[in-house]
């Protein structure tokens, strides 16, 4: 396994379109993580996963996004009605949690979006 | 005040010099906490982790972190131009959730 992959690699797309990002974390983890960074800034977080269930939400992240991981494994990560404040870096990592204080996240190559 | 608070930089450091990047935290029950690397367009890349007061050696890297102070750095020996790079420090707040400070941009000047 290479690492956490994460597709497109750039989406470009106009105010009030809906756009759908997806990430495969490295095969054997068991938490998926979803966050945003825009340009100066630390990558935010938004959401994760432990195997198929959500179990946190960022307060900031609005009605307009919405995350799954259907099977336990790929997730995807949906925005409706894109604005132009949505144009950032949208980072995926995973890692494997065992319950105790060594987890540590390997992020994917993220996807860049654009609103215009 | 943020929870994990880094000053921006630019760190300018000649080649051969060690880099002393420094991390403080708000969270006093954070027990691990992450130094990871970003270059310009990239995603971060983890260079370490450490959980226990102390240093922690990794080839080139140093992490020390201190809870008392609630401080935490990353010391980079014999600093390369490759090494040129925002460096992110993490930490694992009460609430299980990694928070990352804004970066550190570093400058390795040949």
């Amino acid at each position: 396994d290479t690492g956490v992959s994460q597709d497109p690699r750039h989406k470009i797309t106009k105010r009030g379109q809906n756009v759908t990002f997806r990430c495969d974390p490295i095969s054997e983890h068991n938490r998926l993580y979803w966050y945003r960074q825009t340009l100066g800034q630390g990558p935010e977080f938004l959401t994760y996963f432990q195997n198929e269930a959500q179990l946190e939400k960022s307060r900031l992240l609005s009605d307009r996004f919405s995350a799954e991981r259907p099977k336990g494994s790929f997730s995807t990560l949906e925005i409706q009605r894109t604005e132009q404040g949505d144009s950032a870096m949208y980072l995926c990592a995973s890692s494997f949690w065992q319950g105790w204080i060594g987890e540590t996240q390997y992020f994917g190559p993220g996807t860049r979006l654009l609103v215009l | 005040q943020k929870e994990v608070e880094q000053n921006s930089g630019p760190l300018s450091v000649p080649e051969g010099a060690i880099a002393s990047l420094n991390c403080t935290y708000s969270d006093r029950v954070s027990q691990s906490f992450f130094w990871y690397r970003q270059y310009s367009g990239k995603s971060p890349e983890l260079i370490m982790s450490i959980y226990s007061n102390g240093d922690k050696e990794d080839g080139r890297f140093t992490a020390q972190l201190n809870k008392a102070s609630q401080y935490v750095s990353l010391l980079i020996r014999d600093s390369q131009p490759s090494d040129s790079a925002t460096y992110l420090c993490a930490v694992v707040n009460a609430g299980n959730m990694l928070t990352f400070g804004g970066g550190t941009r570093l400058m390795v000047k040949p």
